[in-house]
């Protein structure tokens, strides 16, 4: 099992471009979620999705969209990019039926290292 | 305002000594802690966790104490390795959100 798979790895945009990373989980899990790290910021969550069909907002979603195809795809969009937003994105999962459970793991993705020039 | 914090960007430490590595919430309501674990260019794993019911929990050489009066937690590893060299966060979930501390990068050198 390849667990979370994100694409790109690494991506270069100029101001004003736009973009989707794009995420799969192959675990059957129900919640997926985005973070940003940033240096001396740890793991900021943008948006998650408790289940297919539903996406919220998290700590950071301005900026940004999110899609949950279906049950395994969970993809974020940036529609202008901004060098604010120049981060590692990480993708996570977890089976949890409510985003978040006390005791639920999160699976991440590698991440994708994103510059925004 | 960081709910969770880690107040020690780095920690080093020698092959087969102890590591501390602390963590300070605010929240009293936080009901569960988690470490997490991350090497460079890897996502974060999940390394242990501990109920706000508890005051430890030990998984092979890794303990989490847990001390709510002082809103503290703190992961011990024994004896240090090389291999653990990563940056480590602690988190607790609130409501819908797992919030992550900043992180504290620990280098076990030989």
């Amino acid at each position: 099992n390849a667990g979370v798979t994100q694409t790109p790895k690494f991506q270069v945009l100029k101001t004003g471009q736009s973009m989707t990373l794009q995420c799969a989980q192959d675990m059957n899990h129900n919640s997926m979620y985005w973070y940003r790290q940033d240096p001396g910021m740890g793991l900021r969550l943008i948006y998650y999705s408790a289940s297919e069909g539903t996406t919220d907002k998290g700590e950071v979603p301005n900026g940004y969209n999110v899609s949950r195809l279906n049950k395994r795809e969970f993809s974020l969009r940036l529609e202008s990019a901004a060098p604010s937003q120049t981060s590692v994105y990480f993708c996570a999962s977890s089976e949890a039926r409510r985003a978040h459970s006390s005791n639920e793991k999160l699976f991440f993705g590698s991440g994708t290292q994103l510059s925004v020039l | 305002d960081q709910q969770v914090k880690q107040n020690s960007p780095s920690l080093s430490v020698q092959e087969g000594r102890i590591s501390i590595l602390n963590c300070d919430y605010t929240n009293s309501m936080f009901d569960y802690f988690l470490w997490y674990k991350k090497y460079p260019a890897e996502g974060p794993t999940f390394l242990i966790s501990i109920s706000s019911i508890k005051d430890k929990n030990e998984d092979g050489r890794f303990t989490v104490f847990l001390n709510k009066s002082a809103k503290h937690l703190s992961l011990h590893i024994v004896p240090s390795q090389p291999g653990d060299s990563a940056v480590y966060f602690c988190a607790a979930p609130y409501t819908d959100k797992l919030i992550f501390g900043t992180g504290t990068r620990l280098q076990v050198f030989p």
